[in-house]
């Protein structure tokens, strides 16, 4: 059964560096997504991502977001200057069709931790 | 303020009881999931739902849009569904919102 992936599984990393979480959807997927999860908190919704171009994201995505698909494989998630309450958990998913009509299917997350 | 609301937050079952997970929402919708996160962290879409109700093996959702109210089911449940379910919605403005969660432990 096809699924998402995430890479890496874990990512630990100085405040004020640069990251990239990377996400290789499922190939038939047009419509992607990028999730966070502080631990032992609620999910949170960062950005949706259709056609090249972001769909809606949340007030969380800030200008230290940002996101792209560069090789038409992989999705990525680019954290510019990392804080330490940029610690979560990264949940990627992607679906068929929009949020509207069809489920998301879920990479198993990338947990970064900022020291 | 929490746009989607889960109880209970935690729930304790024995194998084979019926259980019923609730979610109540303040914003209008286009869609609803009912998302499953196991104890490793993994999350699992069980079912999107917009209108009526939706069965998948023992797990069934229900949706009532005019109450804003939804509800997940489990018959006869069994310790492997022990885990994290989370209802989130899809608003008019097509952002995500998610509830913190309700923790069900299912005991043999």
């Amino acid at each position: 059964e096809p699924e998402v992936t995430q890479t890496p599984s874990h990512q630990v990393t100085q405040m004020g560096q640069e990251v990239i979480l990377r996400c290789v959807p499922i190939s038939n997927h047009l419509y992607f997504y990028w999730y966070r999860q502080i631990l032992g908190q609620k999910v949170e919704f960062l950005v949706s991502f259709y056609n090249n171009e972001i769909s809606e994201k949340s007030e969380i995505f800030d200008d230290q977001f940002s996101v792209e698909r560069p090789d038409g494989s992989n999705f990525t998630l680019k954290i510019r200057s990392t804080k330490l309450e940029d610690s979560a958990m990264y949940f990627c998913a992607s679906s068929e069709n929009s949020g509207l009509v069809d489920t998301q299917y879920f990479g198993p997350g990338t947990r970064l931790t900022v020291l | 303020k929490n746009e989607v609301e889960q109880s209970p937050q935690n729930l304790t079952a024995q194998e084979g009881e019926f259980i019923t997970i609730n979610c109540s929402y303040s914003v209008g919708i286009s869609a609803l999931h009912w998302l499953q996160q196991h104890p490793g962290g993994g999350i699992v879409s069980l079912f999107m739902l917009s209108s009526g109700k939706k069965k998948h093996g023992r797990l069934i959702a229900t949706i009532n849009i005019q109450e804003k109210h939804s509800s997940l089911h489990i018959t006869a449940s069994h310790p492997r569904d022990s885990a994290v379910y989370i209802c989130a919605v899809l608003n008019t403005g097509n952002q995500f919102y998610f509830g913190t969660g309700t923790s069900l432990t299912v005991i043999p």
